[in-house]
């Protein structure tokens, strides 16, 4: 069974800090995703990367950044964390040929900036 | 920009009752259709995907059409039971820089009754 790993699963920040969201897949896939899940909104895609070093901004990158230093790594970053950035995120990956297969999601994290 | 919208954003049945939810997207190149089932506080899991070559494809009491002229594609789950009760996405592929990603739709929250 693959697993998607996301480190922690309840995040409390303040506002400005510096937040490391981490998400670690043990089947050699070479498509990583973070999207953030919004009642009403669905899930929006922030950043993706296919393959080590690679990166693509998705549909609302801004405050966010992502670092993929390994394959089966895929940091996201938000550099001065906001109250706007209270939400749910989900990492996904897949090995995804052609954009076959669908994702494996992550349990995701619950961050709240206060 | 491409989007996925799905209706209805919330859906309650009688058990054994059928369900409908609806998408439409916009990217006439999209070829691939996954679903997805969400419960309360766990991650999305895939249950049921379709490829642009095909137009009907069913598993057990759940069903996916797909209409590529009308960019179209419905989910479809018959007898339902109260632990069909989740929120479903469906989403549609999009190629994107170096790999395919998918867009999402807003999410149906299926209330079953027993």
């Amino acid at each position: 069974d693959v697993k998607v790993t996301q480190s922690s699963r309840y995040l409390v920040k303040r506002t400005g800090e510096k937040v490391f969201l981490e998400c670690v897949q043990d089947m050699d896939h070479e498509n990583m995703f973070w999207y953030r899940q919004d009642p009403g909104l669905g899930l929006r895609l922030i950043y993706f990367s296919y393959d080590v070093k690679m990166k693509e901004k998705g549909d609302i990158p801004e405050g966010y950044s992502v670092s993929r230093e390994k394959k089966e790594r895929f940091s996201l970053i938000l550099e001065s964390a906001s109250t706007n950035q209270t939400s749910m995120y989900l990492c996904a990956s897949t090995s995804g040929q052609g954009g076959f297969g669908g994702y494996t999601f992550g349990s995701g994290t619950r961050l709240t900036v206060v | 920009g491409e989007n996925v919208e799905q209706h209805p954003s919330t859906l309650s049945v009688q058990e054994g009752d059928s369900a409908v939810i609806k998408c439409t997207y916009s990217d006439s190149a999209s070829n691939y259709f996954p679903w997805y089932k969400q419960e309360l506080g766990k991650r999305p899991q895939l249950i049921i995907d379709i490829r642009s070559n095909v137009g009907e494809k069913k598993d057990q009491r759940i069903a996916v059409t797909l209409n590529k002229t009308a960019k179209h594609f419905s989910l479809h789950i018959t007898e339902t039971q109260p632990e069909d009760s989740a929120v479903y996405f469906c989403a549609a592929s999009i190629k994107g820089w170096g790999t395919y990603k998918y867009i999402f739709g807003t999410g149906t929250r299926l209330k079953v009754l027993a």
